[in-house]
C-alpha cells in the first residue's frame, strides 16, 4: 500500500532541544517537501528536495534543516534556533515528471506531525 | 510571482444545500490549479486539478471546479453538501522558479455544515 508516513503523530519537546521529524514515502517520487501549518495561515514551505542529495530553502527555512540521503526519506530537524516551533508539520511528495506530464506537479501529503515545544 | 486568494475564512451551509468556495489566483499564463481538502488533524487530500482543456473539472466526493480565465478564478462547487464535507479547503497554484517549482497555497476556507 503506497503512501507517505510521518512519525510520530504527536511530539513534545522542551525549549532549546533539537528535534527530528520523520517522513518516508514508498511512491517512488522524486520530489519531497516540508510545510508548516499554523491556524489561519495555510501552508508555508520550509524546504524542498527534487532529487537525492539536493534540497532548497523554501519561504521559512530559518531554524530548520533537512537531509535527503535516500529517495524515500526526507527528515526535518527543528533546531533550537527556530523561535516558534510549535506547529503542525506536513510532509509531501510529487512525481516531478512535469516536463512530460503536468500531473508531476500533484503533491501527496502525509498525515502530519504536531510538534509542541514548551 | 503567483499568488492565491481565498476570500472566505469560514463558510457555513446546511446539509443538502449547495456549496461554492471561492479561489482567485494571479498569474499571467495558464495556471496549473488544485483544490485540496483537510480534515482536522490530518494531511491534505487532492480533490481535483486543472491543467488545460475543459474548464469544468470533476473531482472526487462529488466536487467540481470551474476555471474562469476572465475572472482569474477557480471556484469549487458541490450541489448537495454532506455533513462529512465539513473540513478545511485549500486552493493552490504551481509557481515556477528558475529550474524548479513549488505550490502556492491559499490561506484556506473552513466549511461548517449545519444538520
Amino acid at each position: 500500500d503506497g503512501g507517505i508516513t510521518q512519525s510520530p503523530k504527536y511530539l513534545f519537546r522542551k525549549e532549546g532541544q533539537n528535534v527530528t521529524l520523520s517522513c518516508e514515502q514508498n511512491l517512488n517520487h522524486d520530489a519531497m517537501y516540508w510545510y508548516r501549518q499554523d491556524p489561519g495561515q495555510g501552508l508555508r514551505l520550509i524546504y524542498y528536495s527534487q532529487i537525492v542529495n539536493d534540497f532548497q530553502k523554501g519561504d521559512i527555512a530559518e531554524g530548520y534543516s533537512v537531509s535527503r540521503e535516500k529517495k524515500e526519506s526526507f527528515p526535518l530537524t527543528v533546531t533550537s534556533a527556530q523561535k516558534n516551533p510549535t506547529a503542525f508539520y506536513l510532509c509531501a511528495s510529487s512525481p516531478h515528471d512535469s516536463h512530460h506530464n503536468p500531473s508531476g506537479y500533484e503533491q501527496y501529503f502525509g498525515p502530519g506531525t504536531r510538534l509542541t515545544v514548551t | 510571482a503567483q499568488s492565491v486568494t481565498q476570500p472566505d475564512i469560514h463558510i457555513t451551509v446546511s446539509e443538502g444545500a449547495s456549496l461554492e468556495l471561492r479561489c482567485n489566483y494571479s498569474y499571467g499564463a495558464t495556471p496549473y490549479l488544485f483544490w485540496y481538502v483537510q480534515s482536522p488533524g490530518q494531511g491534505l487530500q487532492l480533490l481535483l486539478k486543472y491543467f488545460s482543456g475543459d474548464t469544468l473539472v470533476q473531482g472526487i466526493k462529488g466536487f467540481e471546479a470551474e476555471f474562469k480565465r476572465s475572472q482569474s478564478s477557480f471556484n469549487l462547487r458541490k450541489p448537495s453538501v454532506h455533513w462529512s464535507d465539513a473540513a478545511e479547503y485549500f486552493c493552490a497554484v504551481v509557481n515556477w522558479m528558475d529550474s524548479s517549482y513549488k505550490l502556492i497555497f491559499g490561506s484556506g476556507t473552513r466549511l461548517l455544515v449545519r444538520p
